[in-house]
């Protein structure tokens, strides 16, 4: 079945710190992987994923990933309090019409 | 572009009743997609369509849930009746497709808050 994991669950940071969010997937047929930020409403686009080892980047935001080991990573530097949010990881795989299955999440929490 | 438009933006009924749910894609799009988002369960697919066809409604929880969609600007999730349990926020969200690809990222509604009591 496939699926998608990140890691950690939650995180808490001060503003300045740098942190990395994990996302692994188990999938067939992959096509990209993406990454969203949802804060108190709905999920918002951040990055699209489809091929190995280039770094997509905006701002103090950048994510990258890796086909054979089955993961993507997005860092984030130096946090402000408008990071925090969810940051969803979701695939899209075989002929899906762009169909999204989705992680958990991981709840990042920035204080001042 | 107003983005995708999703109503009601809260709901609160009672156990039994039919809630019906709206939703707007944005205009261009021809893939549709419903999710429900619980604390317990992330977000999770229910049913989607492309070019106003159903295409998988597998994720759909039980036969109290119906989607439609008449024309390429309108869908509708319906549940009746309501249950305590299918309280959760509602998105649809819309992408455009080629063949069976995606072209650009799902855009998703600010969602609708349903409440069952």
């Amino acid at each position: 079945e496939d699926k998608v994991v990140q890691s950690p669950l939650s995180l808490v940071v001060h503003e300045g710190d740098t942190v990395t969010l994990n996302c692994s997937y188990e999938v067939t047929n992959f096509r990209s992987l993406l990454w969203y930020k949802q804060e108190k409403k709905a999920p918002t686009f951040l990055f699209m994923l489809t091929s190995s080892g280039i770094e997509k980047k905006s701002g103090r935001l950048s994510s990258i990933l890796d086909k054979k080991e089955l993961f993507s990573i997005l860092n984030i530097t130096a946090t402000q309090t408008g990071d925090s949010a969810i940051y969803l990881c979701a695939f899209s795989g075989g002929t899906s019409y762009g169909k999204l299955t989705f992680g958990q999440g991981t709840i990042l929490t920035v204080h001042p | 572009d107003a983005g995708v438009i999703q109503s009601p933006r809260h709901e609160v009924t009672e156990m039994g009743q039919e809630v019906t749910l709206r939703c707007k894609p944005i205009s261009g799009h021809n893939s549709l997609f419903w999710y429900r988002q619980t604390m317990m369960r992330g977000l999770e697919l229910l049913i989607y369509f492309n070019n106003n066809v159903p295409i998988d409604d597998s994720g759909m929880p039980e036969d109290r849930f119906s989607a439609k969609m008449p024309n390429a600007s309108f869908s509708t999730l319906k549940i009746q009746p309501s249950e305590p349990r299918d309280s959760a926020v509602y998105f649809c969200a819309s992408s455009l497709a080629l063949g069976q690809g995606p072209i650009s990222p799902l855009h998703f509604g600010n969602g609708t808050r349903l409440t069952v009591t």
